[in-house]
């Protein structure tokens, strides 16, 4: 489709595993947004790739958190050594540029740690 | 700082009454673009309608219509004669311009009632 899409949609991991979350943006979109969605709340902005340049890393709520674009594509979001209060909806967005322009939602990896 | 403020966390209305969801934003920026989104219980959030700070016209589209009012820093949306399948959490959504980051608010969680 020509949509964002993740992998996976759902994922069940146990308290101090490491966790991989794939985002792929839609063709052509230069932006590239990471978010969280807790149980009612809502987004909290994680991270942010614009083209080749530097990521804005100001929404990682720690270090165990952390993300990766390639060839300026494809975005995969790992969380180290998981807890509980890491289980959420994981939401990725790309937009055709920075701020101005809309972002497009994928339909999200919802994460539970037992 | 930026914020977004929607008062209102869940709305019920009867099938075909009119109703607004109400979103207050702050920011000292003089360019900014305000934003709706639509997220349905299927999860993924759409995109419905961008505002630029400079336009204070409303607009309608269908059965959705937008006011925006800088005088009261607010962004109001009205859904006419609504409908079931207009149940959904709306989130309304700041950025700068040249900025990076999306703010966005709590959401309002609409049910209409058949």
């Amino acid at each position: 489709g020509a949509g964002v899409s993740q992998s996976p949609s759902n994922k069940v991991t146990e308290k101090g595993k490491d966790v991989e979350l794939r985002c792929d943006p839609i063709s052509g979109h230069t932006a590239l947004y990471w978010y969280r969605q807790s149980l009612g709340q809502g987004l909290e902005f994680l991270i942010y790739f614009q083209g080749n340049s530097a990521p804005d890393k100001s929404g990682l709520p720690s270090d165990r958190f952390s993300a990766e674009r390639t060839g300026g594509s494809v975005s995969t979001l790992t969380i180290q050594r998981t807890q509980q209060e890491d289980s959420a909806v994981y939401l990725c967005a790309s937009s055709l540029g920075q701020g101005v322009t809309e972002q497009y939602f994928g339909p999200g990896t919802r994460l539970t740690v037992t | 700082a930026q914020k977004v403020t929607q008062a209102q966390t869940e709305i019920s209305v009867v099938e075909k009454e009119d109703v607004t969801l109400d979103c207050v934003y702050e920011t000292r920026d003089t360019t900014y673009y305000l934003f709706w989104y639509k997220q349905p219980p299927s999860g993924e959030l759409v995109f419905l309608i961008r505002r630029n700070s400079f336009d204070e016209q409303n607009e309608i589209s269908g059965r959705y219509s937008w006011n925006f009012q800088k005088s009261t820093s607010s962004f109001n949306f009205t859904i006419t004669a609504s409908q079931v399948v207009d149940s959904a959490v709306y989130f309304c959504a700041l950025s700068l311009w040249g900025g990076n980051q999306f703010y966005f608010g709590t959401g309002t969680s609409l049910t209409v009632i058949p």
